[in-house]
């Protein structure tokens, strides 16, 4: 089966531009989780949605980040406008269940906002 | 709120030699703990979770961890590195119960030395 498929792999903007990041999860799975990683800092969630519903939203940085999961199968994470503090690598995870069930993890995006 | 502790930066090990990355954890209620690898320019990888039972866990590779719940620790052992095992690997915890959020470190680097 595929694994979870992030676009692009790579984005350079210049600060207060837009910037979408998009996530293709495995099929199948109803769980999708974003995390973000600042350099040389920890990965940090950022949400989470079952289906097309965010379930838990709370590590969203602030109102300039928008995620959306319209029909509950890819997902896009709006920035708008962008701050150099943005920059980082952003990860797109996926799980079949909710309980027990690990979380398969894409390739990151990476953000550099200059 | 969970949180990761990898109190090492980078693990040097010979090649043959056996491998320890250590991890410790705070989590509210039981944990569900997981490590996950990165190599270069790829995403994250699961290697393998305690959820119950068994305090050592096997999972790939030749990986394993034993969780030791006095300790509140899930450190990653393999009794024969490689080469090919230099990598990031990091550590996450979740609470059995309520939010599904991995908390992570911030990685330790493994470099196998041949």
């Amino acid at each position: 089966e595929a694994g979870v498929t992030q676009f692009p792999s790579h984005s350079v903007i210049e600060k207060g531009q837009t910037v979408t990041l998009r996530c293709d999860p495995i099929s199948g799975h109803d769980n999708l989780y974003w995390y973000r990683r600042v350099m040389g800092k920890e990965i940090k969630f950022l949400l989470h949605f079952v289906k097309e519903s965010k379930q838990d939203e709370s590590g969203m940085p602030n109102n300039r980040f928008l995620a959306e999961r319209t029909g509950g199968t890819y997902s896009t994470l709006k920035v708008q406008p962008a701050e150099l503090e943005d920059s980082g690598v952003y990860f797109c995870a996926s799980s079949r269940g909710s309980d027990s069930y690990e979380q398969y993890f894409g390739p990151g995006t990476r953000l550099t906002v200059t | 709120a969970q949180s990761v502790a990898q109190p090492e930066d980078q693990v040097n090990v010979a090649e043959g030699n056996p491998l320890t990355v250590k991890c410790t954890y705070s989590v509210s209620g039981n944990p569900y703990l997981f490590w996950y690898v990165q190599y270069p320019n790829r995403g994250l990888q699961f290697l393998l979770k305690y959820i119950t039972g068994d305090n050592l866990v096997k999972g790939s590779y030749g990986f394993e961890a034993e969780f030791n719940k006095s300790q509140t620790s899930f450190h990653l052992k393999k009794p024969s590195a490689l080469v090919s095992d230099s990598a990031l690997y990091f550590c996450a915890v979740r609470p059995y119960y309520g939010n599904n959020r991995l908390a992570f470190g911030k990685g330790n680097q493994v470099v196998v030395i041949p």
